[in-house]
């Protein structure tokens, strides 16, 4: 059980142009979800705290416009990167909240964004 | 300060030996205490789930958690080449929502 996917594992895209990645909880429903990105050798750092049919809430020094957020169900959600730059290039990583207060976290496989 | 400290290692145990992992920290509000494993270029996966002080078991594995010290501790037993990986502490508590404060989190080699 608690199984968290990602989809895709893995993009390559060109510089400007924008990326949406999906984070489902296949066999549990989240009413949260979260977005990490994690570079080479560093810990998870959050981005936002996604909350289904609510606005997401973004950590502090994370772009909104930049990184849009989007929770329909309570099993989907979906990171957009718009206008992807070189910078952007990281692994993303998404989790679901589980437990009677939401306090049990499960992660996605995550995936790896390359920007040319 | 960061709520969570860490030390990132790296850490090399012979095969067969008992890995002791800690971290400790700051916030005396923090409720919830989990270790994840990490394998290269993969998401963390949750090894063990603790709710305030005590002591948890699954297999080789144990977690402690002292928050008089603020400390908690993840030991292996008989530790094998597969556990070689990165073991992220990570806590939550009621005044940050639940969101996890991940420690930095320890790179473990496991030699055969």
């Amino acid at each position: 059980g608690a199984v968290v996917s990602q989809h895709p594992s893995w993009v390559i895209c060109k510089s400007g142009t924008s990326v949406k990645i999906e984070c489902r909880s296949l066999d549990f429903q989240a009413t949260t979800m979260f977005w990490y990105r994690q570079f080479p050798k560093q810990s998870l750092m959050l981005m936002a705290t996604s909350n289904e049919g609510s606005k997401a809430t973004y950590e502090q020094g994370v772009e909104k416009d930049k990184f849009l957020i989007n929770h329909a169900s309570l099993t989907l959600s979906t990171l957009t990167v718009t206008s992807a730059h070189p910078e952007d290039s990281s692994f993303y990583i998404c989790s679901a909240a589980t437990g009677t207060r939401g306090e049990t976290q499960y992660f996605g496989p995550g995936t790896r964004l390359l920007v040319l | 300060q960061k709520e969570v400290e860490q030390d990132p290692g790296p850490l090399s145990v012979p095969e067969g030996a008992i890995v002791s992992l800690n971290c400790t920290y700051s916030n005396s509000a923090f409720q919830y205490f989990m270790w994840y494993r990490q394998y290269s270029r993969k998401g963390p996966e949750l090894l063990m789930y603790t709710y305030s002080s005590g002591n948890k078991e699954d297999g080789r594995f144990t977690a402690q958690v002292d928050k008089s010290s603020k400390y908690i501790s993840l030991f292996i037993r008989d530790s094998q080449p597969s556990d070689s990986a990165t073991y992220l502490c990570a806590m939550s508590g009621a005044n940050s929502g639940y969101a996890l404060n991940f420690g930095k989190g320890t790179s473990l080699l496991v030699t055969p």
